[in-house]
């Protein structure tokens, strides 16, 4: 079956655009997680939903970081005013259980250059 | 912040040996699972053990736990050219929210395997 996907796969953004990341989970996976992953460096958690539920976003680094699941499928992670310090591959991951203690299926990543 | 330390940072053996990966971290947790993520590639999902284990296997991989010591190791027997990558132990916490109902990883090994 179809594995997370993930769009823009790259995305180079100037420093004060907008950008808006794509994850499509696998089909009926209710838990959905955003890493961010910087060069050299482990994955990093940024939020967590529930189904259309955002349970935790405290791992966000700042305000211009939102992201949405509203039907409780795709989710969108939106960085607005992008700066440098936003370079980084940006991870989705699925999991199939309300239960987060149950394994997460990653998709590939958008690597995002901020210039 | 980043929970885990994989030890060591590098590792460059010759085909058919084993490899053994160490990871330590700091807090409570419901679980520790390994990943590997190949250069360009996202994170696969090797093996999950739950705290009250001790060991666990699957195929050429095996994992063991010390929870009182606060650490893992992960064991590739018969090692592969295939198995060139990054290795990244991750912790689940006990507690939900404040950030910890994703997964918290280390900085990764990252592994050669010479042919």
């Amino acid at each position: 079956g179809a594995g997370v996907s993930q769009s823009p796969r790259y995305k180079v953004a100037k420093r004060g655009q907008d950008v808006a990341l794509r994850c499509d989970p696998i089909s009926g996976h209710v838990s959905l997680f955003w890493y961010q992953q910087a060069l050299g460096q482990g994955p990093e958690f940024l939020t967590y939903f529930q189904n259309e539920a955002q349970l935790d976003k405290s791992g966000l680094p700042s305000d211009r970081f939102f992201a949405e699941r509203p039907e409780g499928s795709v989710s969108t992670l939106k960085i607005q005013r992008t700066q440098q310090e936003d370079s980084a591959v940006y991870l989705c991951a699925s999991s199939a259980y309300r239960d987060r203690s149950y394994e997460q299926y990653f998709g590939p990543g958008t690597r995002l250059t901020v210039t | 912040s980043q929970q885990g330390e994989e030890d060591p940072q590098a590792l460059s053996i010759q085909e058919g040996e084993n490899a053994t990966m160490n990871c330590s971290y700091k807090t409570s947790i419901n679980n520790l699972q390994w990943y590997r993520q190949n250069s360009g590639r996202g994170l696969v999902h090797l093996i999950l053990i739950r705290s009250n284990e001790r060991e666990k296997h699957s195929g050429r991989l095996r994992v063991t736990l010390d929870t009182s010591k606060k650490s893992s190791s992960l064991l590739i027997t018969a090692s592969r050219a295939a198995d060139t990558a990054s290795y990244f132990c991750a912790t689940l916490g006990v507690y939900s929210g404040g950030g910890a109902d994703g997964l918290t990883f280390g900085k990764g090994t990252h592994l050669i395997i010479q042919p």
